[in-house]
């Protein structure tokens, strides 16, 4: 059974600083790694999406990194803004369905 | 495009009702999944539609069903609830062509509360 795990389960950062948050996950067949943004109360917005042939991936101010035989994923936000605090959350794709972490809640301080 | 889209935002039931919610996939998109998230369990997988056909189903009870229409869109039913129904259900569409390329769109969820 898969198990995925967000490392830390909150971040609180001033603002400009950069943003680090970990996944792991224990069985590396999987299709794809992707990274979520949910704010309060309200749907997933899809960040990125890595396929496992993939190394990282970019986005404007951010950037993920996927090691499939470790079972890790990083995602980088640089220069965080107030606007950047969610809570972010990773899943791993297999042949059945989305397996999520507990996210990580982020608050970037003005 | 527009985005998922999920009918209706909050509900509030009663123990031993049932409910219907509704998810309209983004245009061209073959593949529906639902998720039930709380506080305690987390986002977990209930079930997932791919042209009118059930593909797979998460560990819940058969009080939980659903179904896909031919032009993609989905309904959910929840029979006989329960007070730890309560949750937000999350839709999910992707364009169905290929699980390693497919990015996952969710809709904005339901609101259930049950009483």
């Amino acid at each position: 059974k898969q198990e995925v795990t967000q490392i830390p389960a909150a971040l609180s950062v001033p603002e400009g600083e950069n943003l680090v948050l970990n996944c792991s996950f224990t069985d590396s067949a999987i299709y794809n790694l992707q990274w979520f943004r949910q704010d309060p109360g309200k749907g997933l917005t899809s960040l990125l999406l890595i396929q496992s042939s993939q190394r990282e991936q970019t986005s404007g101010r951010l950037n993920a990194s996927l090691d499939k035989s470790s079972g890790r994923s990083t995602l980088y936000i640089a220069a965080s803004q107030p606007g950047d605090s969610a809570t972010y959350l990773c899943a791993v794709r297999d042949d059945y369905k989305l397996s999520f972490g507990a996210g990580t809640t982020v608050t970037v301080r003005a | 495009k527009a985005g998922v889209t999920q009918t209706p935002r909050y509900l509030i039931k009663t123990r031993g009702q049932q409910v219907t919610l509704s998810c309209s996939p983004i245009s061209g998109h073959r593949s529906v999944s639902w998720y039930q998230q709380t506080p305690g369990q987390g986002l977990q997988f209930l079930f997932e539609y791919f042209s009118e056909t059930q593909r797979n189903k998460g560990n819940f009870p058969g009080r939980f069903s659903g179904r896909q229409f031919s032009n993609s869109r989905s309904e959910m039913n929840v029979s006989t609830l329960e007070l730890g129904d309560s949750a937000l259900y999350l839709c999910a569409s992707r364009p169905g062509t290929h699980f390693s390329t497919d990015t996952q769109y969710f809709g904005p969820g339901t609101r259930l509360t049950v009483l």
